[in-house]
């Protein structure tokens, strides 16, 4: 079984501060997305990479794959209340397979 | 913006009983998926759907459940005879290729707000 891990578990940090987390997975991914997930609402779609290396910006979030296309971050800078939420990374590993979560980065961001 | 609707947002049973999740797709998308989400886990792939059939499921989607397509609109799970372990929410999900792209490419997944499933 292909696993994604994601670090850290929990995240709680002031506002305004900058933070990381991160995506891992031992196996090379095809293709890699990043989703938020709200209380009582299903993932919505941040953003997703394609190639190794491949940087993309939203906002004050920068999503990066990395060159080996095994692991990816994002990065948060000057995080608002706003940004509290479930973090998800999800890959696949091949075109035709589903798409395999990670177990999120819950994050707080306090005011 | 088009969006994919699920109900109920909540459905308590009893173990044993047949259930059947309901949800709506994006209407021009052609890739539909259910993925459960068991209280504080990860997200877990159940089943995907294309062209009217299952086109890949895991081990988790069992003889007990099922999907289908029944109109033009719907998507619908059902678990035949529901266990206590069964209790997660449900998420629907759909997608739509996108021809531009590279082959190892699917197009994001558009999810459902869930339908959270309780067995009793």
């Amino acid at each position: 079984t292909q696993l994604l891990e994601q670090s850290p578990q929990f995240l709680s940090i002031q506002e305004g501060e900058n933070l990381t987390v991160y995506c891992n997975s031992s196996s090379v991914f095809s293709s890699l997305q990043w989703y938020r997930q709200e209380p009582g609402e299903g993932p919505v779609l941040l953003v997703t990479v394609v190639t190794g290396g491949e940087v993309k910006k939203l906002k004050r979030l920068t999503f990066q794959f990395g060159d080996a296309r095994k692991d990816s971050s994002l990065h948060i800078t000057a995080a608002q209340p706003g940004d509290t939420g479930l973090y998800l990374c999800a890959g696949k590993y091949s075109g035709n397979t589903p798409l395999v979560f990670g177990k999120g980065t819950r994050l707080s961001v306090i005011a | 913006e088009p969006e994919v609707t699920q109900t109920p947002s909540h459905q308590v049973t009893q173990m044993g009983q047949e259930v059947i999740l309901r949800c709506v797709p994006i209407s021009n998308h052609l890739y539909f998926y259910w993925y459960r989400q068991i209280l504080g886990q990860k997200v877990e792939f159940l089943v995907s759907f294309y062209n009217n059939e299952i086109s890949e499921k895991s081990e988790i989607f069992d003889d007990q459940f099922s999907v289908e397509r029944p109109d033009g609109s719907n998507f619908t799970l059902k678990i035949r005879s529901t266990k206590l372990e069964d209790s997660a929410m449900y998420f629907c999900a759909s997608s739509d290729r996108d021809r531009g792209l590279l082959r190892s490419y699917n197009s994001p997944l558009h999810f459902g707000n869930g339908t959270r499933l309780t067995v009793t």
